[in-house]
């Protein structure tokens, strides 16, 4: 059963740490996506890669989030140092070039105190 | 760029009765709008899609209807179960486009009262 698996599933921390959450796309797919939801915001796209290349980061502040894809199964984004303001559930999603459906990890639930 | 405007942000029915969503899009080079059911502690999934080239879908239960013209669409759930309380978001993108990226309504709370 190919799923996108995300982890920590919950990270609480303090505001000023650094937080790193993890991504493995579905086997095959070369599309990878990142998005913030929150209650007021909805879902808010923060980045996202085609075949390991960053295509759009636009969404993202730049001065404390970044993503990467140090492989094909791995997609990071950190960030450094957190905020409360960052406290949100981080999803990531992967799909394939040329298609359109998107295929949503569980998300990371992320608390800065 | 595109925006998508996703109405009621809340909506609740009871068991039985049908429910309908709707969302306008601005981009007219849009033609491609899926819906997303977020059950609670999950991520989106996918449940319907339309293509611009069809104004209509149906998947048992579930519908979908498009109108390019007035730029909207809409999902349309008939018979609705408990187990259809969800958050439902619409989107719109260029379907095959070389990006894919979707830009995504705010979404719909459904709750269905047994």
């Amino acid at each position: 059963d190919a799923r996108v698996t995300q982890t920590p599933r919950h990270k609480v921390t303090e505001m000023g740490q650094e937080v790193t959450m993890r991504c493995q796309p579905i086997l095959g797919h070369n599309t990878v996506f990142w998005y913030r939801q929150t209650m007021m915001q909805g879902l808010e796209l923060l980045a996202y890669f085609r075949n390991r290349a960053p295509l759009d980061d636009s969404g993202m502040p730049k001065d404390r989030f970044s993503a990467e894809m140090p492989d094909a199964t791995l997609a990071t984004l950190k960030i450094q140092p957190s905020e409360p303001r960052d406290s949100a559930v981080y999803f990531c999603a992967s799909g394939l070039v040329g298609g359109n459906i998107q295929y949503f990890g569980a998300g990371t639930r992320l608390s800065v105190l | 760029g595109e925006n998508v405007e996703q109405h009621p942000s809340t909506l609740s029915v009871q068991e039985g009765d049908s429910a309908v969503i709707k969302c306008t899009y601005s981009d007219s080079a849009s033609n491609y709008f899926p819906w997303y059911k977020q059950e609670l502690g999950k991520g989106p999934q996918l449940i319907i899609d339309i293509r611009s080239n069809v104004g209509e879908k149906k998947d048992q239960r579930i519908a979908v209807t498009l109108n390019k013209t007035a730029k909207h669409f809409s999902l349309h759930i008939t018979e609705t179960q408990p187990e259809d309380s969800a958050v439902y978001f619409c989107a719109a993108s260029i379907y095959g486009g070389s990006q894919g990226n979707l830009i995504f309504g705010k979404g719909t709370k459904l709750s269905v009262k047994p």
